[in-house]
C-alpha cells in the first residue's frame, strides 16, 4: 500500500537554489518523517514532524505539514552539490498497523 | 557508537538455495523492521517487529521469514530465493514505527 507519494519524482536545480520536495499522503497520521539516501546507501533521517505541528526547521531544511491537505512539503535552501540525493517521507497510518510506509521519493540533483 | 549492521553487504546466490540476512542493533530498541528497495519502487516493508517474539507482516512478506528472539537481533531468511527476490534490503531500528528510523548500510542480493 502507498501512504506517501513525493513530488516530483525527478528535481534538478543549480547550486545556491531553494529545492522544494512535496509529499502527500491519503489517512490521517501521528507524525510524518523525511529521510535522505545518497545512492545505495542506508536512509539518514532528517526531520519528524507531528501531526499537531505546522513547520519545522533544522538547518537548511524546512518542513511544512498541512493535515487538512494530507500534504508535506521539504524544502532545501541554498542547495549545494552535496544535497544530491533521494528524499523520502513516511508515514504511520494514524489508529492502525504499526507499519511504516515510504513513498517512492524525489530524486535530488544539484549542478555545480 | 549507535549503529545498524547488516550482514552480508553483498551476496550472489542461485534459486532455491536458503540464506539469511542479519541485522543486529546496539541502541536497544523495541521496534526493528526489513525493506526491500527496487527502482521505480522505492522501500517496501517485509516483515517488523514491535518487541522480541512479536513480528508482523508488511507490505510484501510474501518469500521472506523473520525472527526475533533477542532485542538487538532480527534475522530475515529466504528459505528458497527466486529472482524476483534480487533486490536492495535494509534492516531500520527505531523506538517505535513513528519515531527516528536508523537503518543499516544496506544488503545487495542478486538471485541467479
Amino acid at each position: 500500500s502507498q501512504q506517501g507519494e513525493e513530488d516530483p519524482q525527478a528535481l534538478s536545480i543549480q547550486e545556491g537554489e531553494n529545492a522544494t520536495m512535496n509529499c502527500s499522503y491519503k489517512t490521517s497520521i501521528n507524525n510524518l518523517q523525511w529521510y535522505r539516501q545518497n545512492s545505495g546507501r542506508g536512509l539518514v533521517h532528517l526531520i519528524l514532524i507531528r501531526s499537531n505541528e505546522r513547520e519545522k526547521h533544522s538547518g537548511r531544511l524546512r518542513v511544512t505539514l498541512d493535515t487538512s491537505k494530507k500534504s508535506s512539503s521539504l524544502l532545501i535552501t541554498a542547495s549545494r552539490a552535496a544535497d544530491t540525493a533521494s528524499y523520502f517521507c513516511a508515514t504511520v497510518v494514524q489508529g492502525g498497523s504499526e507499519k511504516l510506509v515510504f513513498g517512492k521519493g524525489t530524486k535530488l540533483t544539484v549542478n555545480p | 557508537e549507535a549503529q545498524v549492521t547488516q550482514n552480508p553487504r553483498y551476496l550472489i546466490t542461485v534459486t532455491g538455495k536458503k540464506l539469511t540476512v542479519t541485522c543486529s542493533q546496539n541502541m536497544n530498541h523495541e521496534y526493528m523492521s526489513w525493506y526491500r528497495q527496487d527502482p521505480g519502487l522505492g522501500l517496501r516493508q517485509i516483515y517488523y517487529s514491535m518487541n522480541v517474539e512479536v513480528t508482523d507482516k508488511g507490505d510484501v512478506p510474501e518469500g521472506y521469514k523473520v525472527s526475533r528472539k533477542e532485542k538487538r537481533n532480527f534475522p530475515l531468511i529466504l528459505e528458497s530465493p527466486s529472482p524476483n527476490q534480487t533486490s536492495l534490503y535494509f534492516c531500520a531500528s527505531s523506538a517505535g514505527p513513528g519515531e527516528t528510523q536508523y537503518f543499516g548500510p544496506g544488503t545487495r542480493l542478486l538471485v541467479l
